[in-house]
């Protein structure tokens, strides 16, 4: 199985901070990295996919880079709605594995 | 607009068989276009994939579960259902559906709001 790895695991910001998260794959797995966002008894919410392309919907603020083993998610001015947690998600090959996940916690 | 929705036991006893339907409504679960998935989250942990099926009834499964793990399709009913034999106290947790597209980016989207289910005698 491929392993993904967060960085931090955990971090606190400020509403109008910029915040990026690191997501790092035990392997090479070109550009199939998604990423998304978790609240609280909701859903899983798709935020970006293929590593850098935007869901409809999502706002501009959030944008993912990388590719092979080394990936970004940013926010690039924290809203208050933004405080959640996030997960990357390998889609290379199956078992589709997901980081352990980012909590974002309000500073 | 596609939606899915989670239905089953909210209680299951341990060795026992965990089963959960998935409703899809709004599209057909026959698109060529797409899987159909279930991933789950244990209480305060995260996110695990357990397995996504064809509308052909073709499946892939994460290999910890694949001994205990069926994932079956009704295209007849629009829905697809997960089965988990043998379950623990681990097996306790929220169980989603989503939608998998089957090429590009393998991408979840929508989900479905998820169902708990907690295992215990």
């Amino acid at each position: 199985d491929i392993q993904m790895t967060q960085s931090p695991s955990s971090l606190s910001a400020s509403v109008g901070d910029r915040v990026t998260i690191t997501c790092r794959a035990s392997q090479s797995i070109s550009s199939y990295l998604n990423w998304y966002e978790k609240k609280p008894g909701k859903a899983p919410k798709l935020l970006i996919y293929a590593a850098s392309s935007l869901q409809s919907g999502v706002p501009s603020r959030f944008s993912g880079s990388g590719s092979g083993s080394v990936f970004t998610l940013t926010i690039s001015s924290l809203q208050p709605e933004d405080f959640a947690t996030y997960y990357c998600q390998q889609t290379y090959s199956t078992p589709y594995t997901f980081g352990q996940g980012t909590n974002l916690a309000i500073k | 607009q596609l939606q899915l929705q989670e239905s089953g036991p909210g209680l299951v006893k341990p060795s026992e068989t965990l089963s959960l339907t998935c409703t899809v409504s709004g599209g057909s679960i026959s698109s060529r276009t797409f899987y159909w998935a279930w991933i789950r989250q244990p209480p305060g942990k995260g996110l695990e994939w357990i397995g996504s099926i064809y509308y052909s009834g073709s499946t892939y499964y994460t290999p910890s579960l694949k001994s205990r793990v069926t994932i079956s399709v009704d295209t007849s009913k629009n829905q697809f259902s997960l089965k988990l034999s043998s379950v623990t106290a681990a097996d306790t947790a929220v169980y989603y559906c989503a939608r998998q597209r089957s090429g590009g980016s393998f991408l979840l989207d929508p989900w479905g709001q998820g169902a708990l289910v907690t295992v215990s005698s």
